[in-house]
């Protein structure tokens, strides 16, 4: 059971647009910036957003990244084959410690 | 150019210690707001973090694994090891470890190893 709760998959057509939403608490989202990582198949995971909603060096626009109170938010846009994967948000507790969402599958129709 | 890579037993039977090691290249633990995370995620399910050490040598751990991790870092190595005690078959995963840099906001992993997978079994 992950501490912070993301739908367990999500589908669109390539072009559209989807987004997954992270749901967290006042002791973790609530104080804490919020990353998201990307996980294709069989790799390790990759940073696509820190900090809500900055993106690093080499990540495309077509991901942005989103919070609002104990939530936050995920959107793809412009959906390609290539964005098959698994999402999974992250943030910081109040004993400092990670926290990670469930992970949610993205599946490209 | 930020590299990491995990080594470590990929089998242990029940009841071992787990050693684990990374050696990363392309940044400095000595620098200020540089960390090294480990996270692990068994076989089809989420990612789990471990454990952190930072540049000043604070130690954080999982609340639920606290009793049986420890992490350590020699600097003049660029290698951070963790060991987890009493290992069990629900240890079974893929063990990365990841940098993981502090910002004026917050803290985030921006770098990973490509993760070694551990198989707990007699």
């Amino acid at each position: 059971q992950s501490v912070l709760t993301q739908p367990p998959s999500v589908s669109a057509a390539p072009g559209q647009r989807v987004t997954i939403s992270c749901s967290g608490s006042s002791s973790n989202i609530g104080h804490n910036f919020v990353s998201w990582y990307q996980q294709l198949p069989g790799t390790a995971p990759k940073l696509l957003i820190y900090d809500n909603n900055k993106r690093p060096s080499g990540i495309p626009d077509r991901f942005s990244g989103s919070k609002s109170g104990t939530s936050a938010t995920l959107g793809i846009t412009g959906l390609q084959t290539g964005d098959e994967a698994d999402y999974y948000c992250a943030t910081w507790d109040a004993s400092l410690s990670a926290v990670f969402g469930g992970g949610t599958k993205l599946t490209v129709l | 150019q930020v590299t990491l890579r995990e080594s470590g037993p990929a089998l242990v039977k029940p009841t071992q210690t787990l050693s684990l090691t990374c050696t990363f290249s392309g940044f400095s633990l000595n620098t200020s707001g540089m960390c090294v995370s480990w996270i692990r995620q068994p076989p089809g399910k989420a990612l789990e973090w471990l454990a952190r050490i930072d540049w000043d040598d604070d130690k954080y751990y999982s609340t639920s694994l606290t009793t049986r991790l420890t992490i350590s870092k020699d600097t003049s190595k660029n290698q951070v090891v963790l060991t987890l005690t009493n290992m069990d078959p629900v240890d079974t995963a893929t063990y990365y470890c990841a940098r993981t840099t502090v910002t004026s906001m917050g803290r985030h992993f921006d770098y990973w190893g490509q993760g070694a997978l551990v198989t707990v079994s007699t």
